[in-house]
């Protein structure tokens, strides 16, 4: 089957950095994508990778070492309003999934002052 | 621009009823995809349509879900004899096209099933 890994929540401190780990088991490898959604609102999309290495953008940045399965999002000068539910989605790309995004349970960040 | 628009926002309705949620995607957008998501959980994929293909509905949880998408536009999800579990968020995304992997998101269609 399919499963992604995240940890259920994280609290941090304004200004600091914060890392948010997903490794996954999935039939299929395409790309891995971060969404951030606040609550009661629609997912966000913040990055996607296909290869392995760091995507930067802004204060947030991805990660992707596909050997390992694993990827994590780094947001670093954290502010209250990025105080949201993070998600990592694997694209499958097995043949007939191509198609296919499995998301993770989400990662609750509580950012505090 | 507008973004993806779905109604209704909120459906209670009594177990056994159908009800119709109806997504409307970024204008130019030939992707769409319907998820659900459960109190407190990810996005469980249901359906996708790449413009005038035929849909991939692997992820539909029973034959009482269904869906369909007019004209490469509208989409509409259906839900018949509804039941307890089927309450949920029903989140509505639409992209450029199959090979691209940004995905935009709709506010939902919070279902309750009494």
């Amino acid at each position: 089957g399919q499963s992604l890994e995240q940890p259920s929540e994280v609290t941090a401190v304004e200004g600091a950095i914060v890392q948010i780990n997903c490794t996954y088991q999935t039939s299929g490898f395409y790309g891995l994508s971060w969404y951030q959604q606040h609550d009661g609102g629609a997912p966000t999309f913040l990055s996607y990778n296909a290869l392995d290495g760091l995507e930067e953008t802004g204060r947030f940045s991805s990660f992707l070492s596909r050997s390992d399965s694993y990827g994590y999002l780094l947001l670093q000068e954290l502010q209250m309003k990025d105080s949201a539910s993070y998600f990592c989605a694997v694209r499958d790309g097995a043949k007939g999934n191509f198609n296919k995004f499995y998301f993770g349970s989400g990662t609750k960040l509580n950012v505090k002052p | 621009g507008a973004g993806v628009s779905q109604s209704p926002s909120n459906k209670v309705t009594e177990k056994g009823k159908d009800v119709e949620l109806r997504c409307d995607p970024i204008s130019g957008h030939t992707a769409l995809y319907w998820y659900r998501q459960s109190l407190g959980q990810g996005l469980e994929f249901l359906i996708y349509f790449q413009g005038n293909s035929a849909p991939d509905k692997s992820g539909l949880p029973s034959d009482r879900f269904s869906a369909e998408r007019t004209g490469g536009s509208v989409s509409t999800l259906t839900i018949q004899r509804t039941q307890q579990e089927d309450s949920a968020v029903y989140l509505c995304a639409s992209s450029l096209g199959r090979n691209n992997n940004e995905q935009f998101f709709g506010p939902g269609t919070r279902l309750t099933v009494l």
